[in-house]
């Protein structure tokens, strides 16, 4: 098993830039979740998805947007980058009554 | 007040000593407590969860619940410079969302 995987692992945007956070998981796991970590900072939660076709807003959806089109895939999607969305991302997954979860190695995204 | 709240540190701890962990929450209703560990540039890994009051030990971690203090913290026995990490508190309330602390910086010398 891959685990989650995340691509690309680094990207520069410029402001007004869209792009494509890829996330997938071989685990057969139900939910997935977006995070972003700021320098020095704990992650917060983007969106979320309990299955294939249903997503949820976390604490801080502003600016991105999301789609469940798989149990594999959770792509993140930035329509216009600000350099507030200079961030680590963290794409997760995890199993219905475990809450465990488990994390992708980061796309780390930098918007100038 | 935030919900999760961890001194950022760094806390510096010899090695061999035990390096002590702690966090507060702010929701009574939550109901699950996880210590994640993150390297520099890597992503968090879970080390311990803890849903009932008292102390859960795995190897040379032990993890420590009052909810009537809302108050969780993770001892570290016997440090080793490996352990130098940031240390993620997490909670959930509800559901499989997690809610993290900012983390606190812990730093091992030899």
């Amino acid at each position: 098993n891959a685990g989650v995987t995340q691509t690309p692992k680094f990207r520069i945007l410029k402001i007004g830039q869209s792009m494509t956070l890829q996330c997938a998981q071989d685990m057969n796991h139900n939910y997935m979740y977006w995070y972003r970590q700021d320098p020095g900072m704990g992650l917060k939660l983007i969106y979320y998805s309990v299955g294939a076709g249903i997503t949820d807003k976390g604490e801080v959806p502003n600016g991105y947007n999301v789609s469940r089109s798989t149990t594999e895939d959770f792509p993140l999607r930035l329509e216009l980058a600000a350099p507030s969305q200079t961030s680590v991302y963290f794409c997760a997954s995890g199993v219905v009554g475990q809450e465990t979860q488990y994390f992708g190695p980061g796309t780390r995204l930098l918007v100038l | 007040q935030k919900e999760v709240e961890q001194n950022s540190g760094p806390l510096s701890v010899p090695e061999g000593a035990i390096a002590s962990l702690n966090c507060t929450y702010s929701d009574r209703g939550s109901q699950s407590f996880f210590w994640y560990r993150q390297y520099s540039g890597k992503s968090p890994e879970l080390i311990m969860f803890i849903y009932s009051n008292g102390d859960k030990e795995d190897g040379r971690f032990t993890a420590q619940l009052n909810k009537a203090s809302q108050y969780v913290s993770l001892l570290i026995r016997d440090s080793q410079p490996s352990d130098s990490a940031t240390y993620l508190c997490a909670v959930i309330k509800a559901g499989n969302m997690l809610t993290f602390g900012g983390g606190t910086r812990l730093m091992v010398k030899p």
